[in-house]
Parts: C-alpha cells; structure tokens; sequence
C-alpha cells in the first residue's frame, strides 16, 4: 500500500500561471517532507523541503504548503516557465521516530509548462 | 554533474548475463543507496549501505547483489535478470543516513 500519493500523473499549465502539485499520505509519523524534481536522463534534485512544525515554506517561486490534519501537502510554483517543466516527486521521512527509516516517496507528476 | 556518477548509463542485458552497474561519489558521504524507478510507479528503495555496512535491504530478490567496498563506491551486481526488472536504477547518498540525499543520473536498464 502506497504510503505516499501524487494522484495525478501529469499536469499541464500555461507559462506565467500557477502550477500545483499535490501529494497526500497516509502514515501519521511522517514529520518531514521534500519536493524532488527531476528531469530527462537526470537523477531528483531537492526542491524545497517544510517541517511538520510549520504549514508553508516559501523559496522564491516556490512554496509548499502542508495540512497535517488532511495529510496533504502541496507545492506551488508561480510564476510557472517552460524550463519546470520535469517529474516532481513528493517525499515523506519520519525523523522523530527510528534511526534508519527512509524516504517514501510518491509516484511523481510529470509537468508541463506550455509556452 | 551531481557529484554522483553512475556508470553504464544504458545497458542491455540478456536473461542470462552477468552485469554489473557502479556508482562513485566524492563528495564524502558515509550513506549511500540503491533505487529502482519503474514506469508508472514510485522510487522502490533496494538496499542501504552506512559506513559499508548494509542497513537495509528491502526484499530484494537474490539476482540483485549489493556491494559496497569503501564509502565512495557502490555496485549492484546483476545475473539472471527478468524482463520486469528493466527500469531506471538510481544511486543517491547522504552525509548522513536519510539526509540531503544527492542522487546519480541513473543506469537505464533493459533485460531482454
């Protein structure tokens, strides 16, 4: 069972406007969440990441937002470019809990950020 | 250049091969991990190396090897793979087990 969901698989957005990825999970002890992003022939890269402390982190034109009561988090990017466009993966960790536990990560959504 | 280097980055194997995928980092992290990425799915976490010793193996089947003989080197040693088994396999590691993870650029693999 997929603790961690990006229930839409690819999303398409007029450059300028607003792109928003959402992710929603499932398991209570996550406390830490990230946003990778990834493009063609490349590995992730970190985005931005938000603490279960706070409900929204903000790095330039990014910002993610976090509900902890609806286990939902997602990440905005305004103004959108062309060159966001790549698969964003959401990921959840649990820090408070056992050493060793890994990221989890969602199924990603594919970005398309039309000229 | 991510600091992290995976070599081959295509490959295409046959059932019966022997292969071998390598990931080198010099970034001085004592962490380093093995991921699958399959179409359609999540990043699959395979196995976990913590000062070259392996934390964590993920139910991976026997005709996946992990290796791990110093801190900036991982292998995943290949035999008797299935045509599922074909997918992205990416490296990542970390100063730290499960923190500011830095990933490769994958060895895209094909078993035929």
């Amino acid at each position: 069972d997929q603790q961690v969901k990006q229930n839409s698989p690819s999303l398409s957005v007029q450059e300028g406007r607003i792109s928003i990825l959402n992710c929603d999970y499932t398991n209570s002890m996550f406390d830490y969440f990230l946003w990778y992003k990834k493009y063609p022939a490349e590995g992730p890269t970190f985005l931005i990441s938000i603490s279960s402390i706070k409900d929204k982190n903000e790095d330039g034109r990014f910002t993610v937002f976090l509900n902890k009561s609806a286990k939902h988090l997602s990440l905005h990017i305004v103004p959108s470019q062309p060159g966001d466009s790549a698969v964003y993966f959401c990921a959840a960790d649990s820090r408070a809990g056992n050493a060793g536990n890994m990221l989890t990560f969602g199924g990603g959504t594919r970005l398309m950020v039309k000229p | 250049e991510t600091g992290v280097t995976q070599t081959p980055r295509h490959l295409v194997m046959g059932m019966t091969n022997k292969k071998s995928l390598k990931c080198e980092q010099h970034l001085g992290h004592n962490a380093m991990y093995w991921y699958k990425q399959s179409a359609k799915k999540p990043l699959e976490l395979m196995f976990v190396y913590n000062f070259k010793e392996q934390t964590e193996n993920n139910s991976v089947p026997s005709r996946f090897s992990p290796e791990c003989p110093n801190s900036s080197h991982l292998f995943l040693h290949l035999h008797t793979l299935q045509p599922e088994d074909s997918a992205l396999y990416l490296c990542a590691s970390s100063p730290s087990l499960n923190y500011g993870y830095t990933f490769g650029s994958g060895t895209r693999l094909t078993v035929v």
